[in-house]
């Protein structure tokens, strides 16, 4: 089945540490985002990516840092110079084509302890 | 700076009644406009969608009107089943922007009671 995998589901972290989300596609997109999730709040982005080794900050991206070296692949790592990375991180994907959707994984519930 | 607004964080309706929600934005450069659906702790799934040179679109229950003038869309699902259940987003696309770069309203919490 073709879709957006990202793991974990739900992940701790400590204050001060980095720690990075995976996200994975097997529709052969070009284009990739990760979005951030708070409650009472729609989603924001915090980075994209339309081709491999290529990305461009979101409207959130201070604190966040990706990388794109595969097609499929599009991790984000939440640094520790993110101030509130409690959030839901959702991570999709689309065609490289005017007036198309966006397609999202599962998200990865990230909560600092 | 809010550009999608959806200015009801809730609605609740009765089970085969009409559910309509609204969304409004303020940038002239949205020309594709989209309808999310979201269950707690998932990813959102796509709905419906409007391009801005149409005025209406319709999937099975589920028809989308875009008032250009009136910088205005809503969502209509008409009947209203206890599934439809679910925090639905607007969310828009400007003209030259990257594809899949969607700005997002704060949503809409949709409560259908049996």
């Amino acid at each position: 089945d073709g879709g957006i995998t990202q793991s974990p589901k739900y992940l701790f972290r400590k204050e001060g540490q980095n720690v990075t989300l995976s996200c994975e596609q097997n529709l052969n997109h070009d284009a990739m985002y990760w979005y951030r999730q708070d409650p009472g709040q729609g989603l924001r982005l915090i980075y994209y990516s339309q081709i491999v080794n290529d990305f461009q900050k979101g409207d959130i991206a201070e604190g966040y840092s990706v990388s794109r070296e595969k097609k499929e692949s599009f991790p984000l790592t939440v640094t520790s110079a993110q101030k509130n990375p409690t959030a839901f991180y959702l991570c999709a994907s689309s065609i490289l084509q005017a007036n198309t959707e966006a397609f999202f994984g599962q998200g990865t519930r990230l909560t600092v302890v | 700076d809010q550009q999608v607004k959806q200015n009801s964080p809730s609605l609740s309706v009765q089970e085969g009644r009409i559910s309509i929600l609204n969304c409004d934005y303020t940038n002239s450069m949205f020309d594709y406009f989209l309808w999310y659906k979201k269950y707690p702790a998932e990813g959102p799934t796509f709905l419906i969608s409007i391009s801005s040179i149409k005025d209406k679109n319709e999937d099975g229950r589920f028809t989308v009107f875009l008032n250009k003038s009136a910088k205005h869309l809503s969502l209509h699902i008409v009947p209203s089943q206890p599934g439809d259940s679910a925090v639905y987003f607007c969310a828009a696309s400007a003209v030259g922007t990257s594809y899949g770069k969607l700005t997002f309203g704060q949503g809409t919490i949709l409560t259908v009671h049996p």
